[in-house]
């Protein structure tokens, strides 16, 4: 019964290489988020889906590319992976009344 | 855009104590104000929120004040408990609406001594 979920849990991987996260929620939400949380805990938006479409994309490189096939799904793949891409990933889904509910989380390791 | 501060940025108390964890905002616009607790490898949590329409609201042992004029809002946390120990992020949005996003504060550690 989780309300917003995330795989994988742990990813590790070496520079250069591509990788997805994906995300699903079970919530009914329209919106959908992806956050990025560095080492000192800072949350920062990345993007957000409603209904299928981009609503938000703050200046993120565009090795980031956010796919939502639909609204309960929300991925986002990495292209060419560097050391500053190392973090801590989350996804997050809201209501029309703006509350956030986040996923687990997803630990990106790049060597 | 909208600039969240949020201070401490640590906080120690005694088990028992009362803990309180301050945030401005910087656009006047932003009306709906949440509150999130982390633990260690875990995702944030909702735990609270006030919108601008509220000047203060309660749950249990925590309680949310909203001060629209000066900008801004407060955690208060009473008869503090070891599991209340976390990082607690506040947040701030203009919403609702499709493109309302939260910016967050830096976030503070409580911890609560035994």
């Amino acid at each position: 019964d989780t309300a917003v979920s995330q795989t994988p849990k742990y990813l590790v991987t070496q520079m250069g290489n591509d990788k997805s996260i994906k995300c699903e929620q079970n919530l009914g939400h329209d919106t959908m988020y992806w956050y990025k949380q560095d080492s000192k805990k800072f949350l920062k938006i990345m993007f957000s889906y409603n209904n299928k479409e981009l609503i938000i994309n703050e200046t993120v490189p565009n090795r980031f590319s956010p796919k939502s096939p639909d609204k309960a799904h929300l991925n986002l793949h990495i292209n060419s992976l560097e050391l500053g891409d190392s973090a801590v990933y989350f996804c997050a889904s809201s209501d029309y009344k703006d509350t956030q509910y986040f996923g687990p989380g997803t630990r990106l390791t790049v060597l | 855009g909208e600039n969240v501060e949020q201070h401490p940025s640590t906080l120690s108390v005694q088990e028992g104590d009362s803990a309180v964890i301050k945030c401005t905002y910087s656009d006047s616009a932003s009306n709906y104000f949440p509150w999130y607790k982390q633990e260690l490898g875990k995702r944030p949590q909702l735990i609270i929120d006030i919108r601008s329409n509220v000047g203060e609201k309660k749950d249990q042992r925590i309680a949310v004040t909203l001060n629209k004029t000066a900008k801004h809002f407060s955690l208060h946390i009473t008869e503090t408990q070891p599991e209340d120990s976390a990082v607690y992020f506040c947040a701030a949005s203009i919403g609702p609406g499709t493109a309302s996003k939260l910016t967050f504060g830096t976030g503070t550690r409580l911890q609560v001594m035994l």
